[in-house]
């Protein structure tokens, strides 16, 4: 499958702790999403890649949350100390072509704050 | 505020009768795209938009771009229960925003037997 993979698909954690979600994009993509979704609402962006180079975070992004992507290739996003409102699905997606609307997105991974 | 607002924000209808889901947005974009996403999946590209007056089919599916390319619809013809989903509508590149996605508050659709 030459998808974009995500992983976890599920987390369930208890309030404070830190969690980290990969993604692995589609192998020639060069940018790199991450979004967040709350049940039946659409995706809200957090921050996108080029290469290796993290070019644009969404004030949604606060402190506690960092996104990296070393080698250009797959990303992290993390989450520390965890809040009960960060329970959400967070989806990644990558983009072939530059400049245009049209990305592919992976599953997800969906998050559960106890 | 919300820059793309789609309605209406739910949809219930039986098989076989036709739909229309419009999204307007307070801005312009560089391209307006259509994605359906299903429980546990990601958004899946449909359709994308570009000129002002654009009308792209996709078998039932009938997308249009208003001239001022601020307002989209898409129009399900003779629906069926494979159609159920979120239906969401996004901006690309808007002016001044960067090269993200931007999406609509979401429509979705349930086609009953």
């Amino acid at each position: 499958d030459t998808g974009v993979s995500q992983n976890p698909r599920h987390k369930i954690t208890k309030r404070g702790q830190n969690v980290t979600f990969r993604c692995d994009p589609i192998s020639e993509h060069n940018r790199l999403y991450w979004y967040r979704q709350t049940l039946g609402q659409g995706p809200e962006f957090l921050t996108y890649f080029q290469n290796e180079a993290q070019l644009e975070k969404s004030r949604l992004l606060s402190d506690r949350f960092s996104a990296e992507r070393p080698k250009g290739s797959f990303s992290t996003l993390e989450i520390q100390r965890t809040e009960q409102g960060d329970s959400a699905m967070y989806l990644c997606a990558s983009q072939g072509q530059e400049n245009t609307g049209e990305l592919f997105f992976g599953e997800g991974s969906r998050l559960t704050v106890l | 505020t919300q820059l793309l607002e789609q309605s209406p924000q739910f949809l219930s209808i039986q098989e076989g009768e036709n739909l229309t889901v419009y999204c307007n947005s307070s801005s312009v974009f560089s391209s307006l795209q259509w994605y359906r996403q299903e429980p546990g999946e990601g958004p899946v590209l449909l359709v994308t938009v570009v000129t002002g007056g654009e009308v792209k089919k996709l078998k039932r599916l009938t997308f249009q771009f208003g001239d001022a390319r601020k307002d989209s619809s898409l129009h399900i013809t003779a629906a069926q229960p494979g159609d159920t989903g979120l239906y969401l509508c996004a901006g690309f590149g808007l002016t001044g925003g960067g090269n993200k996605l931007t999406f609509g508050t979401g429509t979705q659709l349930k086609v009953e037997l």
